[in-house]
Order: C-alpha cells, then structure tokens, then sequence
C-alpha cells in the first residue's frame, strides 16, 4: 500500500500569510495527488486534482504543486474562510485509495 | 443542485450492525461510483471503500474485509453501507462520496477524486 504523510501536523498563521503544507507518497504517485479542506463538522471539500488542477469555484489563493512522490498546498494570502484541516490523498493506486494524516491551520 | 444525502444518527450497540443509505439526486447516478470514507472522533479520513453504481464492482480496505457490504438500489439512485459486528473502534461519523473520474488534468487526461460528499452519518457504539 501507498502510504502518504504530511507535514507539519499543524501550524498557526494570521490572515495574509502565504501557507505551505507538504504532501509526501512512500512511492511515486506521478501527479495523482488530490487536496481537500475539511472545516469542523463538515465533509472535506475538494480543492485541487491532478497535483496542480484547481476544481471548479476554489479561489485562485490556493495552489498545487509537486511529482512523483513530493507535493506542495500552497495558500497566498490565508483569509479567515481557510483556517480548516487539509487533507492530501493518492488516487494513483487503488484500492487502497490513502489519505495523509491530515495538517490543521489555526489561527 | 448535485448533493448526496445520508440517514441519520444512529447509535448501537456491541456486535450488532448498522446500514447507512446515500442517496444522490440532479445528476445520473449510474455515471459516478460511490465512495466510503470515515472518520472517528478527533481523527483523520480513512477511505472504506467503493462500489461501481454501473456494474456492482467494488473493493474494499483491508481492515474492514468480512464486516461491510456495499450495495446500491439504482432505481432509487442510492448506495448503501452495512457495517457488521460493531465494536466502539467503529465510532465515527461516516460519509459517502462521489468518485468523479471526468475530471481533465493539465496533461489532457482524467483523473478521479471525490468531488461531492454526503453531509456525514455519526454511528455511536456503545453498550
């Protein structure tokens, strides 16, 4: 199985900063690499797919980059709405499909 | 709207079972497979596993091999999950997902992810 980590843990930020949580797969994924933020007592929501695709209606603010086994979430410029957990998630082999452990942005 | 909506809250006890029911509406639902994913309190996502609304494949996760059934009621546009022989380490809110794989990456190519979500069904066991 694929196992997927991600770092760090949590993090404290104040609104405007730029925000960077790492994503990293035990082997290559390629860019099957899929973001989600989930808010407390929410379903996750998905953000990016294919390591770099923004879905549909996510701001501008959030970002992906990364390959093979290395992944970035970036948000530029944080604002109130994006203190949530976010999630990475391989798809690239399945079952099973895995999920990082998950990185908590606090204010 | 595009949604997936979920049965409610249940609570139950040791050894017994539970059955949630995830019903899709405003799109077709035989396009999309569904996805089981839980949660249990104060901890991450684990993916339970997924079913085929076209042809009933499904794959589970390892863990849960022998305890869970999924199944799907195509005329009503639902897909089922049935948890057996509950113990409290099945204590967590459980979601069922839709497995979009139409979604076209920067290469040309589709991809798949969970792009809607039900709203969460809690299963408390506890005797």
């Amino acid at each position: 199985d694929i196992q997927m980590t991600q770092s760090p843990s949590s993090l404290s930020a104040s609104v405007g900063d730029r925000v960077s949580i790492a994503c990293r797969a035990s082997q290559t994924i390629h860019n099957y690499l899929v973001w989600y933020q989930q808010k407390p007592g929410k379903a996750p929501k998905l953000l990016i797919y294919a390591a770099s695709t923004l879905q549909s209606g996510v701001p501008s603010r959030f970002s992906g980059s990364g390959s093979g086994t290395h992944f970035t979430l970036t948000i530029d410029g944080l604002q109130p709405d994006d203190f949530a957990t976010y999630y990475c998630q391989q798809t690239y082999s399945s079952p099973p499909v895995t999920f990082g452990p998950g990185t908590k942005v606090e204010i | 709207q595009v949604r997936l909506v979920q049965s409610g809250p249940e609570v139950k006890k040791p050894g017994t079972s539970v059955k949630v029911s995830c019903k899709g509406s405003d799109y077709t639902f035989t396009r999309y497979d569904i996805s089981w994913v839980r949660q249990a309190p104060g901890q991450g996502l684990e993916w339970m596993g997924w079913i085929s609304t076209s042809n009933g494949d499904r794959n589970f996760a390892q863990s849960l091999q022998g305890r869970i059934t999924l199944t799907i009621d195509t005329s009503a546009s639902t897909a089922y999950m049935e948890l057996r022989s509950l113990s409290s380490d099945d204590t967590a809110v459980y979601f069922c997902a839709r497995r979009n794989p139409h979604l076209e990456g920067p290469d040309n190519y589709f991809y798949h992810a969970l792009d809607v979500w039900g709203q969460g069904t809690t299963v408390i066991v506890s005797s």
